[in-house]
């Protein structure tokens, strides 16, 4: 079966720093592009960062852009998000994607970062 | 960057409607939509890419067609679980990027 599962949400203060997992399992993949995308409390989708197969591109969202980094590790088949200087705003729902460059055939279940003081 | 808008953001049907969502970009993007399904507490799932192709395991009463910036998703015959979310997607060749629309929730009449 095909699966995504996301961990390292939590609570933590503004400023601070957090890094986000996501395992895939039952498929390639070293083979698809990866993304995160996010969802605020109530609020619709938000594309934040994608990552070619190779790791030789990524590409940001203009709200996260300089702040968070992602990254891969193709024998762990594990994408990462690491989030620095974090806001009240980043506090949303993190869902990993199989794919990016047109559209997300797969998702996670999703990983709720809180920020607050 | 190319916006998206959908319409309407909220509607109410009932079991065996028929439904549709409109989404606009504000420029051409040729076939280049998603759509997507997001039931209450669940994660999204993509049911039709490219317009109007569905996705493999999903039921033919969800249709999507249009081109360039006028795009309609179509449900017929609405079922219990078809309640939820819907989402539709652009993406962009220059720059890489994706767009979500604002939503367009289908709630029980």
């Amino acid at each position: 079966e095909e699966q995504l599962v996301e961990s390292g949400g939590q609570v933590v203060q503004p400023g601070r720093s957090l890094r986000l997992s996501c395992r895939g399992s039952g498929f390639r993949f070293d083979r698809t592009t990866m993304s995160w995308v996010r969802q605020a409390p109530g609020k619709g989708l938000e594309w934040v960062a994608k990552m070619k197969e190779d790791g030789s591109n990524e590409y940001y969202g203009d709200s996260v852009r300089g702040r968070f980094t992602i990254s891969r590790d193709n024998a762990r088949n594990s994408l990462f998000l690491q989030m620095n200087g974090l806001r009240v705003e980043d506090t949303a729902v993190y869902y990993c994607a199989r794919g990016g460059a047109k559209r997300c055939e797969l998702w996670g279940q999703g990983t709720l970062v809180t920020v607050s003081s | 960057d190319i916006q998206i808008t959908q319409s309407p953001s909220f509607l109410s049907a009932s079991i065996g409607d028929t439904v549709t969502i409109t989404c606009r970009a504000s420029q051409d993007i040729r076939n280049r939509l998603n759509w997507y399904q997001q039931r209450p507490g669940k994660a999204p799932k993509l049911l039709i890419y490219d317009a109007s192709i569905l996705e493999i395991g999903v039921p033919s009463r969800f249709s999507g067609i249009g081109y360039g910036t006028h795009f309609t998703f179509t449900i017929s015959r609405l079922q219990p679980d078809d309640f939820g979310t819907y989402y539709c997607q652009q993406y962009d060749n220059l720059p890489r990027v994706f767009t979500f629309g604002p939503g367009a929730k289908v709630d029980m009449k």
